[in-house]
C-alpha cells in the first residue's frame, strides 16, 4: 500500500463549487504539506502543518483552506472554485529526523470549468 | 529573482552520455538541497539529497554543492531513455523548514 494517498485522483467541478481534496499517510510523519503544480511553474506551497495544532500559510494560500483532522490526515478545500485553480495538487509529508526529505502522494488532477 | 532557478530545457543527450543539470539558489543561509525526478503526470520522487560542500555519489547519480557560488548540480552518468523526465531542484531555507522548488529542467535521453 502507498504511504501517502490522495483522493480523488481526478476531479472536474464547476466555478463556484466547494470541493475538498483529501490526503492520508501511514508514514507516521508529523509534517504535512499541500502543493499545486502548474506547467512551467514547478511546485508552489499552499499550506503546511507541522503537527495537528499547527497550520501555516504557504506562498499561494488565497482561495484555499485546510484542516488537519489527525496526524495522518490533511485536507485541502477550495471554498469557491475558479478556473485558475485548475492544476495538479500534491500532498507531501516529511520527518525532521530524515533531514526533511519530503514524500509525495500520487496527486489530484483538478479541472474547474 | 527566483529563489531557486533552473534552466527549463529541454536538455537533450544521447544514450550513454553524461547529463548535467544545474540549479542556483538565492538564500545564502540555505542548508539542505534535494533533487527530485518527476515523470509526466506523476509525483516527484527523491533522487539525491546533499547538505555539505562537495560531491555525493549514488549509483549513476552525483550531486555537487558549492555554497560559496550558491550552486547545486546533478550529474547522471550513462544516461538511459528511462531517465527522460523533469528534474526538480529544491532547497530548504535555514529558518523556515519549507521546501522551495525550482521550475524544473526537462531531460530527454535519445536512444
Amino acid at each position: 500500500d502507498a504511504d501517502v494517498t490522495q483522493t480523488p485522483r481526478n476531479r472536474i467541478t464547476k466555478t463556484g463549487k466547494r470541493i475538498m481534496l483529501e490526503c492520508s499517510q501511514t508514514k507516521g510523519h508529523d509534517r504535512m504539506y499541500w502543493y499545486r503544480q502548474d506547467p512551467g511553474l514547478g511546485l508552489r506551497l499552499i499550506y503546511y502543518s507541522f503537527d495537528v495544532k499547527d497550520i501555516n500559510k504557504g506562498e499561494i494560500s488565497d482561495g484555499y483552506s485546510v484542516s488537519r483532522q489527525a496526524q495522518a490526515k490533511f485536507s485541502l478545500s477550495l471554498e469557491s472554485a475558479i478556473p485558475n485553480q485548475t492544476a495538479l495538487y500534491f500532498c507531501a509529508t516529511s520527518d525532521p529526523a530524515q533531514q526533511e526529505t519530503q514524500y509525495f502522494g500520487p496527486g489530484t488532477r483538478l479541472l474547474v470549468l | 529573482q527566483k529563489e531557486v532557478e533552473q534552466n527549463s530545457g529541454p536538455l537533450s543527450v544521447p544514450e550513454g552520455a553524461i547529463a548535467s543539470l544545474n540549479c542556483t539558489y538565492s538564500d545564502r543561509g540555505s542548508q539542505s538541497f534535494f533533487w527530485y525526478r518527476q515523470y509526466s503526470g506523476k509525483s516527484p520522487e527523491l533522487i539525491m539529497s546533499i547538505y555539505s560542500n562537495g560531491d555525493k555519489e549514488d549509483g549513476r547519480f552525483t550531486a555537487q554543492l558549492n555554497k560559496a557560488s550558491q550552486y547545486v548540480s546533478l550529474l547522471i552518468r550513462d544516461s538511459q531513455p528511462s531517465d527522460s523526465a523533469t528534474y526538480l531542484c529544491a532547497v530548504i531555507k535555514d529558518s523556515s523548514y519549507k521546501l522551495i522548488f525550482g521550475s524544473g529542467t526537462r531531460l530527454l535521453v535519445r536512444p
